[in-house]
């Protein structure tokens, strides 16, 4: 198994470009989930999903979109880009949502410069 | 109040040490919590999970206290290769959303 994967590892945009984070895995997850992560800030959740065809809002929602068609793929689309979302995006999945009770697998991370 | 509150670091203490950080919570309907791991510029790894009073992993000892809300993580002769910044994670009232606290920062010196 490849675990979760995300691509790509790095990326520089310009102010104003859209561009989509891919995230992928293969162990048949039903949760899945993005975070950034900012220096001193930890990790905070933008949207998580708790299955195909269901998405919510995380703490930090605004300026992403994501969708989840397939139980495996959960992309985050920034619509238009701002310094402010110069981060490492963290894709998260695990078994099941609920209660939290099970182990989040973590994709390698995205490194994102928004100039 | 944030959800979830970690001692800041960091903590830099001599190998062999034992060292305890703790993480405050607020939502006390809360059932299980988890320590991760975090190596610089690396992904978060799961390192212990507490379902109850509290967890024992070799040098990894978790414990969590309800009537006060808070977790902890005691490393006893701590190593070199236990630098690395701890994360708690505590499942938001909501049980969806998993919220991290901001981290504690560890450097273990020779």
């Amino acid at each position: 198994n490849a675990g979760v994967t995300q691509t790509p590892k790095f990326q520089v945009l310009k102010t104003g470009q859209s561009m989509t984070l891919q995230c992928a895995q293969d162990m048949n997850h039903e949760y899945m989930s993005w975070y950034r992560q900012d220096p001193g800030m930890g990790l905070r959740l933008i949207h998580y999903s708790v299955g195909a065809g269901i998405t919510d809002q995380g703490e930090v929602p605004n300026g992403y979109n994501v969708s989840r068609s397939t139980t495996e793929d959960f992309p985050l689309r920034l619509l238009s880009a701002a310094p402010s979302q110069t981060s490492v995006y963290f894709c998260a999945s695990s078994t099941t949502g609920l209660a939290g009770r099970d182990e989040q697998f973590f994709g390698p991370g995205t490194r994102l410069t928004v100039l | 109040r944030k959800e979830v509150e970690q001692d800041p670091g960091p903590f830099n203490v001599p190998e062999g040490a034992t060292v305890a950080f703790n993480c405050t919570y607020s939502n006390s309907a809360s059932q299980s919590f988890f320590w991760y791991r975090q190596d610089c510029r690396k992904e978060p790894k799961l390192l212990m999970s507490v379902y109850s009073s509290g967890n024992e992993d070799g040098r990894f000892t978790a414990q969590l206290n309800r009537a006060s809300q808070y977790i902890s993580l005691l490393i006893r002769d701590s190593k070199l290769s236990d630098s690395a910044t701890y994360l708690c994670v505590v499942p938001y009232s909501s049980a969806s959303k998993i919220i991290f606290g901001s981290g504690t920062r560890l450097s273990i010196r020779p």
